[in-house]
């Protein structure tokens, strides 16, 4: 099985500022099927990112995604209010389609 | 617009099964594998498998082999997904989501059912 592995666990940050989420993977993860999904409390996940750095229909283009192999980013230009959330990196190139452990992007 | 509803929160005491729909809509059904996803309460999300609603065929988690069955009802657009022997590990929110398409098509999970919460308890 691929084991993803996220950090920073936490990221607190400011209104306005970069975040810079990690995922590395246990083994290359084939043709960039690497996935970035954004939670708020109580709700569904969401697509944010495919392919590694395909933004996901409507996804504004603060958000930008990197990487191959084994290491992989997701990129926040500029943090509005409604993107303090928890960040799940996911491969889907083979069963099964593991998640990282998340990253929680709070308010300092 | 693709929407994909889920059945009610359901309570089930241990050693019970629950089955758990999943009804999307604004896509040809047979068209997308249809996987399942569950979230323990404050955990992360755990993939559990898939079914393709075209063939009927299906892919489990190693964890649930033997606990889970994944169906679809062509005639209605719907997916199933039955866990049996449940114990209190199994409460979580589980999460039906749409996957690539049948013809090898992938761009992760690009759309979620609302979450159906089960409750394991005596």
């Amino acid at each position: 099985d691929i084991v993803l592995t996220q950090s920073p666990g936490t990221l607190s940050l400011s209104p306005g500022e970069r975040a810079t989420l990690s995922c590395r993977a246990s083994q290359s993860v084939s043709s960039s099927y690497l996935a970035w999904y954004q939670q708020k409390p109580g709700q569904a996940p969401r697509l944010l990112i495919y392919g590694a750095s395909s933004r996901a229909t409507g996804i504004p283009d603060r958000f930008s995604g990197s990487g191959s192999g084994t290491d992989f980013t997701l990129t926040i230009s500029r943090l509005e209010p409604e993107d303090f959330a928890l960040y799940y990196c996911q491969q889907y190139v083979a069963s099964p389609f593991t998640f990282g452990p998340g990253t929680k992007v709070d308010i300092k | 617009q693709v929407q994909l509803v889920q059945s009610g929160a359901e309570v089930k005491k241990p050693g019970a099964s629950v089955k758990v729909s999943c009804k999307p809509s604004g896509y040809t059904f047979t068209d997308y594998h249809m996987h399942w996803v569950r979230q323990a309460p404050g955990q992360g999300l755990e993939w559990m498998g898939w079914i393709n609603p075209n063939s009927g065929g299906t892919n489990y988690a190693q964890k649930f082999q033997g606990r889970v069955t994944m169906t679809r009802d062509t005639s209605i657009s719907a997916a199933y997904m039955e866990l049996t022997r449940l114990t209190s590990d199994d409460t979580a929110v589980y999460y039906c989501a749409r996957g690539a398409t049948t013809t090898g098509t992938k761009r992760g999970f690009d759309f979620w059912g609302q979450g159906a919460l089960v409750t394991v308890s005596s």
